[in-house]
């Protein structure tokens, strides 16, 4: 079973920022959060992930709670084409690689 | 460069058929996974190698799935006597598996449907 618990679905209006919650209540030290997302009928797509930093790339922005039992992911201005499932997955890095566990995700839709 | 590749991108076939699904990882990659995605779910982990061998196959169903990457690249799933139940997305990824520091970002293909009758 997922250790995340993200709501199923949002809206966001084009250009405005898109905040995305996961609840991680469970995640142990050796824990990383990951965050992929899933366009329409395409793969998932890695987005970031962090360990207890804020961390920031070309396509996102990833906010950690001190004691690390939540996330937000932030697309700043968020387009048409971020319409997708985001997923948060939490994954344990002293495992070497190991499968990721998908939950349901988040819908998120950016209207126009 | 190229990504991950499937195909088919669809496969239809009719109940207790036997197919065969393959993925070509990136190049260089050592680790490739197969997850299966019903409608309205999340990715679910299938099996799991790295090189040649099946690192953790622990998602696999039941006896009929099986999957093979003989020379450590090209992966292929089989799955014996089809059951409708089996109708989903099946994906594959690739990571270059560097060692320490956190899990490797894995990369997706597109996915095969596969649809049973």
């Amino acid at each position: 079973d997922a250790k995340t618990t993200q709501p199923p679905s949002m809206d966001c209006a084009e250009g405005r920022a898109a905040n995305l919650p996961c609840n991680h209540s469970t995640i142990s030290g050796n824990e990383y959060v990951y965050w992929y997302r899933q366009i329409h009928s395409q793969g998932p797509q890695y987005i970031i992930h962090g360990l207890k930093n804020n961390e920031t790339n070309e396509m996102a922005s990833l906010i950690i709670t001190e004691d690390r039992k939540s996330s937000t992911l932030i697309l700043p201005h968020a387009t048409l084409r971020d319409t997708a499932v985001y997923y948060c997955i939490v994954s344990d890095f002293n495992s070497g690689n190991t499968p990721l566990v998908f939950g349901k995700g988040t819908r998120l839709s950016v209207i126009a | 460069g190229a990504g991950v590749s499937q195909t088919p991108s669809n496969k239809v076939t009719e109940k207790g058929k036997y197919v065969e699904l393959r993925c070509d990882p990136i190049s260089g990659h050592t680790a490739l996974y197969w997850y299966r995605q019903s409608l309205g779910q999340g990715p679910e982990f299938l099996i799991y190698f790295q090189g040649t061998g099946a690192a953790d196959d622990s998602g696999l169903p039941n006896d009929r799935f099986f999957a093979v990457r003989p020379e450590g690249s090209v992966s292929t799933l089989k799955i014996q006597r089809t059951e409708r139940g089996d109708s989903a997305v099946y994906l594959c990824a690739s990571s270059d598996n560097l060692a320490g520091g956190p899990p490797d970002t894995q990369y997706f293909g597109p996915g095969t449907r596969l649809t049973v009758l």
